[in-house]
């Protein structure tokens, strides 16, 4: 079975703090496909990154790194020096090579105070 | 143009009223799919499509229907709203050909039912 695990639901950080979302899964295909999405409170979701498992370098992009490590089965989503505007939830998930499902996590609510 | 567009956008109806949820795509995927949004739970599927001829139950299809009109066309019904379907749904689409499965999500849907 697939699983995606995000166990922070909430968190709270003042403007420009370094923040990291944590997201765990489970999956027994060897070929699968890890996600992020960001919720702002407008409700759409948006397309941040996706990463197959054979690629387990890290990216950045501007503010935003996710650093992938299949020991761990991590995709964790780190934000430098946080702004307002990131505040949203932020949703990890997961496909894989035999399914056709996107699996999504709970969330993370991520609040950014000034 | 959106590419994955949901109508309508909100709304607000009554316990055992029948209502409609319709999305279309002009992204010329095969693959549709309607998820719903509850706080804290994340997005689960409630119905996906491979083609014209082909529904599938999702993983809470019970209370819901769906309608594959087109190619570019998947409504989704509620027979008769009940107030635990008050939630925000998401429609969905992917192209079979995409060895991720990345899926692109229209705007939301606001759904209360009274």
């Amino acid at each position: 079975a697939q699983k995606v695990t995000q166990a922070q639901t909430e968190i709270s950080v003042v403007e420009k703090e370094d923040v990291t979302l944590d997201c765990v899964y489970e999956t027994r295909d060897t070929t699968y496909y890890l996600f992020w999405y960001k919720q702002p409170p407008s409700g759409e979701l948006v397309f941040l990154i996706r990463r197959n498992s054979f690629d387990e370098q890290n990216e950045i992009s501007g503010r935003y790194s996710w650093n992938f490590q299949k020991s761990t089965s991590s995709f964790n989503f780190t934000i430098t020096a946080s702004q307002v505007v990131d505040s949203a939830v932020y949703f990890c998930a997961l496909s894989g090579r035999n399914t056709d499902k996107l699996i999504f996590g709970t969330g993370t609510r991520l609040q950014v105070f000034p | 143009d959106a590419d994955v567009t949901q109508t309508p956008r909100n709304r607000i109806t009554k316990t055992g009223k029948r209502i409609m949820l319709e999305c279309s795509q002009t992204k010329g995927h095969d693959r549709m799919y309607w998820y719903r949004q509850d706080p804290g739970l994340g997005l689960r599927l409630i119905y996906y499509s491979f083609d014209v001829k082909d529904i599938n139950k999702g993983e809470i299809s019970d209370g819901y229907s769906v309608s594959r009109q087109a190619q570019a066309k998947f409504s989704l019904s509620l027979e008769s709203a009940i107030p635990n379907q008050t939630a925000l749904y998401f429609c969905a689409t992917s192209d079979r050909t995409d060895l991720y499965n990345e899926q692109f999500f229209g705007p939301g849907t606001r759904l209360t039912v009274l």
